[in-house]
Parts: structure tokens; C-alpha cells; sequence
């Protein structure tokens, strides 16, 4: 397996755009995916296959990727937003998947 | 409403193996993998394995191979993951989830309460 790397953390104003970046290798078929983990539940999915949103995620999230760096925005925080933010790739060499070592989002 | 319904906490003792399992219900239980993840105390996110619900085949990660299995039973939509030869490293809290479109390698959509597995002598 491989490392997946994520800045430990992003602190942004409210109304302001947060930006996680997910290192690893993207592309070739390979997918990324992104979930928001609040303390002491579930994670949750917020952007799957690289850019799409699952129903009930607002459009505040977004997530693009480009070579090897796939990124997850969020638009306009909240402090709703706060939370630890992991990126998962799912390795289509070998159909497994490794996730990023996450980013606590602060929101001042 | 689609629901994974886990087992509740175990305590083990090191050298000994547990089992998780994982009721599922609201949706079409074959068309969806099983994934299993494991977070220990403070921890991030660690990815163990998957059980394709339609055939049985099953893939996991590196770090479990030869110390998990998973398994289902399709009369009661229940997945089983069983880790054996536990030591302390391998207290966590244990996540099944399910994929959210019927291909490989999509996101994880719908997760379980989570079990926690506490390994002390």
C-alpha cells in the first residue's frame, strides 16, 4: 500500500473557503473519496468519486482532483463544519482502499 | 431507511479473537459490499477489508491478512468480521459500512454504530 497524505489542519473565518488537499496517486482509474468525522460519531460521506455529492450533502462541498493531489472544498464555513476531514483512495490495481491521515477544520 | 446495525462492545484478552457483526436492512442487501474499518482511541481511519455480499469473495488489507475473516449470512442480511490473535494495538472502535453505488471502489455511504473493542489482560 501506499501513503496518503493530509495537512493536519485548515483553520478558516466563517464565510470563508476551506481547502483540504489529499496527496497520493490519483488517476489511472484510481477514485477518491472524502468523509467529515465529528467527535464520537460515524464518519460521514460528504464527496464521492472525486466529485460527486451524495443527497443531503449542500453544495458548500466539492471536491475535485488533478494529477496527484485531489482536493475538497468547502465553501462558506460554518462552525457546523468543524470536524476531522479524511480522504479515502481506492486503488484499482489491487481493489483496496487506504485512507488519508486526516484534517481537523477549524473555524475561527 | 437503510440501517447497519453492529454487536455491542467486547472486552478480550491478548492472544484471544472476536467477533463483530453487522444486521443490515432498507436496502438490497447483495448488490452492495461490505466494508469493515477500524479506528483506535485518538486515531484515524483505518481500512481493514471488503466482503462482496453477491459471491463471497472477499480482499484484505495487508495488515489483516491471516488474522480476519469476513462473512455473511444472506437469510438474515448480517455481516461477520472476526479478527483473531488479538494484542493491545488492536483496541478500537470497529465500523462496518456499506459502498454506496454497486461498483468497486465507491464511497461508503451508510455506516454502522460502531463496536468497540477493548484488548486488556
Amino acid at each position: 500500500s501506499y501513503a496518503v497524505t493530509q495537512p493536519p489542519s485548515v483553520s478558516e473565518a466563517p464565510g470563508q473557503t476551506a481547502t483540504i488537499t489529499c496527496a497520493a496517486e490519483i488517476g489511472g482509474g484510481n477514485r477518491v473519496h472524502w468523509y467529515q468525522q465529528k467527535p464520537g460519531q460515524a464518519p460521514v460521506l460528504v464527496v464521492f468519486d472525486g466529485t460527486l455529492r451524495p443527497s443531503g450533502i449542500p453544495d458548500r462541498f466539492s471536491g475535485s482532483d488533478s494529477g496527484n493531489t485531489a482536493t475538497l472544498t468547502i465553501s462558506r464555513v460554518e462552525a457546523g463544519d468543524e470536524a476531522v476531514y479524511y480522504c479515502q483512495v481506492w486503488d484499482r490495481d489491487t481493489d483496496t482502499f487506504v485512507f488519508g491521515t486526516g484534517t481537523e477544520v477549524t473555524v475561527l | 431507511q437503510v440501517q447497519l446495525l453492529q454487536s455491542g462492545g467486547e472486552v478480550k484478552k491478548p492472544g484471544a479473537s472476536v467477533t463483530v457483526s453487522c444486521k443490515t436492512s432498507g436496502y438490497t442487501f447483495s448488490n452492495h459490499d461490505i466494508n469493515w474499518v477500524r479506528q483506535a482511541p485518538g486515531q484515524g481511519l483505518e481500512w481493514m477489508g471488503w466482503i462482496s455480499i453477491y459471491n463471497g469473495h472477499t480482499n484484505y488489507a495487508q495488515n489483516f491478512r491471516g488474522r480476519v475473516t469476513m462473512t455473511t449470512d444472506t437469510s438474515t442480511s448480517t455481516v461477520y468480521m472476526e479478527l483473531r490473535s488479538l494484542s493491545s494495538a488492536d483496541t478500537a472502535i470497529y465500523y462496518c459500512a456499506k459502498e454506496i453505488r454497486a461498483v468497486s471502489g465507491t464511497g461508503f455511504d451508510s455506516w454502522g454504530q460502531g463496536t468497540l473493542v477493548t484488548v486488556s489482560s
